[in-house]
Formats: structure tokens, C-alpha cells, sequence
């Protein structure tokens, strides 16, 4: 039974780049949530797809903006790259829970993304 | 808006002894806390939840406390062993899973 995977594992982008992070939940999950994580820091919570929809939002710029497949897979885009965007992303999965309390999360190991 | 605390970077132990490290939050009354672990270059990995209504909850070596007084929680290892090194993060399922910033655990031989 494959965990999260993420794709790719590291990345290098320059300042102005778009880039597509991608990400593909635990077997029999329906909900995928993305987390930035800056070095030294927790994971900060970007947005939350499900039923290909965003359900929940963090408190992220409108450059940053995702995708839910029917397969339930996902995709993390981010334009108009800045320096700060630097950070590990991080990609979890669980089953949808109406209230919007996940107990429990299943974490990717993430895409290292570094803008140069 | 809810915060959450833990309260060290970073805690060096001797091997055998026991770990404690603290995580306090504000502005939120939650059903239940959870702990994660973390390696570097991986993501977190669930170890456990507790729920307000308990007070303690066991795992193996670990041990999770709740004080919704104190708004406090603690996370013990016992028996500490150097494959324990990692950062620990608390977490509010406050429907965005607000983590804390992590502690940083060196278990030395």
C-alpha cells in the first residue's frame, strides 16, 4: 500500500518562475492538504482539496493555487516565484471529515523547492 | 487567532533518560492535540492524539499529557534512544492543522 508521494523531490526555480508541485494521496484517501515548511519552522497550512473542490485556505497569496483530480490527486501551483517562496512543500492526506478536524494526517516527504 | 507554542528548539539528553518536551496554545479550546515526528527531509509522521477529555495517553515509550487548564501539553520518551533524535511538532486540529515550530531532540549515546 503506496503512502503520499510527491513530485519531484527537489526543485530549482528563479525569481518569476511558475512552478507545478504534484502530489498523490494514501490509497483509499479522498482529501489532500498543502503545507509550506521554511527551515527551523512548522509546516504552515496553504489549502485543502476535496471533491476537486478547495475547501479551506491558509493565509497564502492568490499566486499560490491548486488542483484536485477525480483520482484524487493533486496539484500545488505557485507564479510569480519569490525569493521567500523557498521552503519545503508538503503534501498530506486523509479522509474528508465534515467538520474539518483532521485527527489524523499522512504526510508526502515533501518537495524541497529553492528559488535562486 | 489560535497559537501554539513549544516551548524549546532544541533538548539534548543522555541515552536512558527521559525527554520531555512542552507544547502550549492560546485562543482555542480543542478536542484533542496531536504529535508528530519528524526526520530531516521528511515530512512528519503522526505518533499520537489525545482528546480533551483524557488526561494521559500511552504509546510504547511515549506519553502525552493534557492540561485544557493549563492549555498545556506534554510529550514524554522514556528510555530515550539515540534513533529518537528528531523534531517533535504539537499540533491544533483547528481545521487547518496549526503546527507549532518544533523541538529538536539529540538523544547522545
Amino acid at each position: 500500500d503506496a503512502g503520499v508521494t510527491q513530485s519531484p523531490t527537489h526543485l530549482i526555480k528563479t525569481r518569476g518562475q511558475q512552478v507545478t508541485l504534484r502530489c498523490s494521496p494514501k490509497s483509499g484517501h479522498d482529501t489532500v492538504s498543502w503545507y509550506q515548511q521554511a527551515l527551523g519552522q512548522g509546516p504552515q497550512f496553504i489549502f485543502q482539496y476535496y471533491e476537486e473542490e478547495e475547501r479551506q485556505r491558509g493565509n497564502f497569496p492568490d499566486r499560490f493555487s491548486g488542483h484536485q483530480f477525480p483520482n484524487y490527486s493533486s496539484e500545488l501551483n505557485v507564479n510569480a516565484l519569490l525569493l521567500g517562496d523557498s521552503a519545503l512543500y508538503l503534501c498530506a492526506s486523509s479522509l474528508f471529515v465534515p467538520s474539518g478536524l483532521n485527527e489524523k494526517l499522512f504526510f508526502g516527504s515533501g518537495t524541497q523547492l529553492s528559488v535562486l | 487567532s489560535q497559537k501554539i507554542e513549544q516551548n524549546s528548539e532544541a533538548l539534548n539528553i543522555q541515552e536512558g533518560k527521559t525527554a520531555t518536551l512542552t507544547c502550549n496554545y492560546t485562543n482555542y479550546s480543542p478536542a484533542y492535540l496531536q504529535w508528530y515526528r519528524q526526520d530531516p527531509g521528511r515530512g512528519p509522521v503522526f505518533l499520537l492524539l489525545i482528546r480533551e477529555n483524557e488526561k494521559e495517553k500511552r504509546k510504547e515509550r511515549l506519553k502525552v499529557t493534557f492540561d485544557t487548564t493549563l492549555k498545556q501539553s506534554l510529550f514524554h520518551i522514556t528510555a530515550s534512544q539515540p534513533a529518537d533524535s528528531a523534531t517533535y511538532l504539537c499540533a491544533l486540529p483547528a481545521g487547518k492543522s496549526t503546527f507549532g515550530d518544533g523541538t529538536t531532540l539529540t538523544v547522545k549515546p
